[in-house]
């Protein structure tokens, strides 16, 4: 099972909007609505962001959404802040019973 | 609140076995699954593999099979990865996760660093 495609980095200024895709096949984005995204701070465990292509677990704040349309799953994040500086995964469901992550992305606040 | 905490780092030789325990707390631990993910130094996130934590059936990330064991003791809500026969590129943090369904992981334990080298 191959990772699933993402930009290595995307940046943007402070207040600006940015989205990051996640592109994989017919077999696991396009096939499932479960696309999951997740943040990474330096040396912290990941934090769910995004489950279930676009709802939004409690806490994380509404400037985050999610979308999918084919095979690509896109993450948006509105009014960008410094502390969402981070990498990024998403994460579907396979037709093989597995999950998979993308390679991830690298979210830079200029 | 829920947490999940891992044990500790490990320094292990090539060839040797590593087990890293997940302890569960503020909710019922057989109600939800437990999904491994590991993240090699500078590296993306990577599937091991998904242990029922009400039956104790497993599904093993085909990379993994032969090499992985997940178990749970639901006794003590905690859950085990045994990794056997460790290379040099085992080397990574380990992390468990809780899985409620729909391919989410939702709670993540704080990692287990496990070292692998000679």
């Amino acid at each position: 099972q191959s990772a699933l495609t993402q930009p290595a980095s995307v940046s943007g200024s402070p207040g600006q909007s940015i989205t990051i895709s996640c592109t994989g096949t017919s077999s696991d984005v396009g096939g499932y609505n479960y696309v999951s995204w997740y943040q990474q701070h330096p040396g912290k465990a990941p934090k769910l962001m995004i489950c279930e292509v676009s709802n939004r677990p409690s806490g994380v704040p509404d400037r985050f959404s999610g979308s999918k349309s084919g095979n690509t799953a896109s993450l948006t994040i509105s009014g960008l802040q410094a502390e969402d500086e981070a990498d990024y995964y998403c994460s579907s469901y396979t037709s093989s019973t597995t999950l998979v992550f993308g390679d991830g992305t690298r979210v830079t606040v200029l | 609140q829920v947490q999940l905490m891992q044990s500790g780092g490990e320094v292990k030789k090539p060839g040797a076995s590593v087990k890293v325990s997940c302890q569960a707390s503020g909710y019922t631990f057989t109600t939800y699954d437990i999904t491994w993910v590991r993240q090699a130094p500078g590296q993306g996130l990577e599937w091991m593999g998904w242990l029922s934590g009400s039956n104790g059936n497993t599904n093993y990330a085909q990379k993994f099979q032969g090499r992985v064991t997940m178990t749970t003791d639901t006794s003590t809500s905690t859950a085990y990865m045994e990794l056997r026969s460790l290379r040099s590129d085992d080397t990574a943090v380990y992390y468990c996760t809780r899985d409620p369904g729909a391919a989410t992981l939702d709670y993540w334990g704080q990692g287990s660093l496990v070292t692998v080298s000679s």
